[in-house]
């Protein structure tokens, strides 16, 4: 069965701090996805992330996909409250259609 | 507006008492799914279905049904439902199998079995 492990579980910062949420497996995925969810609402999709060691940026998100494609990363620049919420990434479980999400990151930006 | 609707939203239940909580999208997709959300758990994925009368087992199916019979509907049934199914559930949707595609979330139903 493959697993995606996110870390950390939880995070609580300033606003203004920088931070990284990591999502690691010891499979292969043919791609990542990176939701946020907030509270009362289903996950809303931020980026795909498709070939391995791409790199994109959402603004002050940045994503990166590792070259081995087991891994990926959310880095945050210079968090705000609004930033606040569940970070979960997700991924095709190989030869099927299913979806295998990770255990989120809380996230919560102190004013 | 394009959106994923899913009803009840809250539904508090006892143990054996079949239900069923719907699941509709207006944007033509052919992919849907079902997910529990469980603390500490992350998402499940419990069905899915490629297209009309073309569904699958997801993680954790057990105790679950769904049937696809319109494009737009994937109602999710619990024939007994049991105090472990107590979840937050999501339906998803997007427009292909193809899983680089965008899901679309319901906004979730909240359940509670007693």
């Amino acid at each position: 069965t493959q697993l995606l492990e996110q870390s950390p579980q939880f995070l609580s910062i300033q606003e203004g701090e920088n931070l990284t949420v990591y999502c690691n497996s010891s499979s292969v995925f043919s791609s990542l996805q990176w939701y946020r969810q907030e509270p009362g609402e289903g996950p809303v999709l931020l980026v795909t992330v498709v070939t391995g060691g791409e790199v994109k940026k959402l603004k002050r998100l940045t994503f990166q996909f590792g070259d081995a494609r087991k891994d990926s990363s959310l880095h945050i620049t210079a968090a705000q409250p609004g930033d606040t919420g569940l970070y979960l990434c997700a991924g095709e479980a190989s030869g099927t259609y299913k979806y295998i999400f990770g255990t989120g990151t809380r996230l919560k930006v102190l004013a | 507006e394009a959106q994923v609707t899913q009803n009840p939203r809250y539904l508090i239940t006892v143990t054996g008492k079949k239900l069923t909580v719907t699941c509709s999208q207006n944007m033509n997709h052919e992919y849907m799914s079902w997910y529990r959300q469980d603390p500490g758990l992350g998402l499940r994925q419990i069905y899915y279905s490629m297209n009309v009368e073309v569904t699958d087992k997801g993680d954790v199916p057990e105790g679950y049904k769904v049937s696809r019979k319109e494009k737009r509907n994937f109602p999710l049934i619990l024939e007994s439902p049991s105090p472990n199914q107590t979840s937050l559930y999501f339906c998803a949707s997007s427009p292909s199998p193809v899983l680089q595609e965008t899901q679309y979330f319901g906004p979730g139903t909240r359940l509670l079995v007693l």
